[in-house]
C-alpha cells in the first residue's frame, strides 16, 4: 500500500546549523502530520497540515506540504539540544483514514 | 487529566507466555490505537478501535489480540509471546480518526526471552 518515504535517517549537526527532514508519497495525500519522539520518550505531536502549498511555523520551526500533496518538510533553523529526537510524519494510507507513519528522522545536535 | 496510560513500563517474558498490556485514556476519545516501534523501524500499527466493541487490524496484527468493552480501555494481549515480538509498544489515542491529533502514552518496553 502507500507509504510515505522518509529521509535523511540520521542527520548529525552542529548546534546552530540548520535540519531538513523530507516526507515523500508516490500519491496524494489528504493531509499529513508530524510528530517529535525525544529519547526514551513517546511521540508528541507538533503539527499537521492539509493544503495544497500550505507552510507553518512554530519558532524556529517550518512546515511545508507540497503543492501536488505528495511531499512535506521540517525545517528547523539554528538547532539546539533541545531539538534532539526523532521526527516522523504521518499520512493516511492505502485508503485508509488511518495514518502510516514513516521510519522517522534521528536528530542528533552536537555541542 | 491523565491523558493516556499505559501498564506496565517494562516486562520480560518467557517465550510461549502471554500477557496484557493495559492501555486507558480519559480524554473520551474514540479512537485508539496499538502500535509497535522496533529500533529505525517507526510506528507500526497493530490494531486500532473506533469505539467500544469496535476494533480491526492494523499493518502487523499476528500474535496479538484486542478487545473494547469500554470507551476508556484498550488492552493488547499478546498471547505465546515470540522473540519477534521484543519492541516498545505505543498506544494512542484520539478524537476522531484520520486528520486528528494522537495522543500517545509513554509506553511498554516489553523483551521475550
Amino acid at each position: 500500500g502507500q507509504q510515505v518515504m522518509q529521509i535523511p535517517q540520521y542527520q548529525h549537526v552542529q548546534e546552530g546549523e540548520d535540519f531538513t527532514t523530507y516526507c515523500n508519497s508516490s500519491t496524494t495525500l489528504s493531509n499529513i502530520q508530524w510528530y517529535k519522539q525525544r529519547p526514551g520518550g513517546h511521540p508528541v505531536f507538533l503539527i499537521q497540515l492539509v493544503k495544497s502549498g500550505e507552510v507553518k511555523k512554530q519558532k524556529r520551526l517550518t512546515f511545508q506540504f507540497g503543492e501536488a500533496k505528495k511531499n512535506s518538510s521540517l525545517h528547523i533553523t539554528a538547532t539546539q539540544t533541545t531539538d534532539v529526537g526523532t521526527y516522523f510524519c504521518a499520512a493516511p494510507s492505502g485508503g485508509s483514514y488511518i495514518p502510516t507513519f514513516g521510519r522517522g528522522t534521528s536528530l542528533i545536535v552536537h555541542p | 487529566n491523565a491523558g493516556v496510560t499505559q501498564t506496565p513500563k517494562f516486562r520480560i517474558l518467557k517465550i510461549g507466555q502471554s500477557m496484557t498490556l493495559q492501555c486507558a485514556q480519559d480524554m473520551n476519545h474514540n479512537y485508539m490505537y496499538w502500535y509497535r516501534q522496533d529500533p529505525g523501524m517507526g510506528l507500526k500499527l497493530i490494531y486500532y478501535s473506533v469505539g467500544a466493541g469496535i476494533t480491526d487490524k492494523g499493518e502487523v496484527p499476528n500474535g496479538y489480540n484486542v478487545s473494547r468493552s469500554t470507551t476508556e480501555d484498550f488492552p493488547l494481549r499478546l498471547e505465546l509471546a515470540a522473540p519477534s515480538q521484543t519492541s516498545v509498544y505505543f498506544c494512542a489515542s484520539s478524537y476522531y480518526g484520520g486528520p486528528d491529533t494522537q495522543y500517545f502514552g509513554p509506553g511498554t518496553r516489553l523483551t521475550v526471552l
